[in-house]
């Protein structure tokens, strides 16, 4: 299995919501990141797990939660978001050591803040 | 700086090869990627080279890496309607673990 698959595809909440994003892959990559990618810009880092451990936080606001419940899962907790949170979050994985693979990314969830 | 540069648009006929070009800042680096990525789709690796190479050929992709310069280019021989889309490249510093420095993506596009 080669891949990460993130869930929801889409995602419509209010800004008084709480809901999650969920990433999932099963390389055994012990690096999982998520990413924040706004219309035809590359992808912005915020966070980054290391052996289930935070290694970094890109001083994103505490309205993203970040979790990483065992080496295969990573979820995003969302709470009072704002409009200007809209975007694309993309879950990636890599493997520490073996920077010739690259990261390995999902499809993205597509987050809109009403 | 710590910038990573790229044209944000080239326009190629079918059939045709395209070259995307890049820029990067720190002799340091280490491995430098070219992802692709499609409307509405995440991020897709094509290649990488590491940086003690000059040239990387994968079927249609060819790499090429000008250390004296920091330039970085990816040719795509016989370009298809399919190889629309956003082209990124992307270093990793030695001084990094996890972080990707990204250039701001050119958009290929494909002329009939």
């Amino acid at each position: 299995d080669t891949e990460v698959t993130q869930t929801p595809k889409h995602l419509v909440m209010g800004m008084t919501n709480k809901k999650s994003l969920k990433c999932e892959q099963h390389m055994g990559h012990r690096a999982m990141y998520w990413y924040k990618q706004k219309a035809k810009k590359p992808p912005e880092l915020m966070f980054v797990y290391s052996y289930e451990k935070l290694s970094i936080n890109e001083s994103v606001p505490s309205r993203f939660s970040p979790e990483c419940p065992n080496s295969s899962l990573l979820n995003l907790h969302l709470h009072a978001l704002q409009p200007e949170d809209s975007a694309l979050y993309l879950c990636a994985s890599s493997q520490p050591g073996q920077d010739f693979h690259g990261y390995t990314f999902g499809s993205g969830t597509r987050l809109t803040v009403v | 700086g710590e910038d990573v540069e790229q044209s944000l648009f080239l326009s190629v006929r079918e059939g045709d090869s395209s070259v995307i070009n890049c820029t990067y800042t720190d002799s340091s680096s280490t491995y430098l990627y070219w992802y692709k990525q499609e409307p509405g789709a995440g991020l897709q690796l094509l290649t990488y080279i590491f940086s003690n190479m000059d040239m990387k050929q994968d079927q249609r992709l060819t790499v090429l890496l000008n250390k004296k310069d920091k330039h970085l280019s990816l040719r795509i021989a016989d370009t298809q309607t399919g190889d629309s889309a956003i082209y990124f490249c992307a270093e990793k510093r030695m001084d990094s673990n996890y972080q990707l420095i990204w250039g701001a993506g050119t958009k290929l596009i494909i002329k009939p």
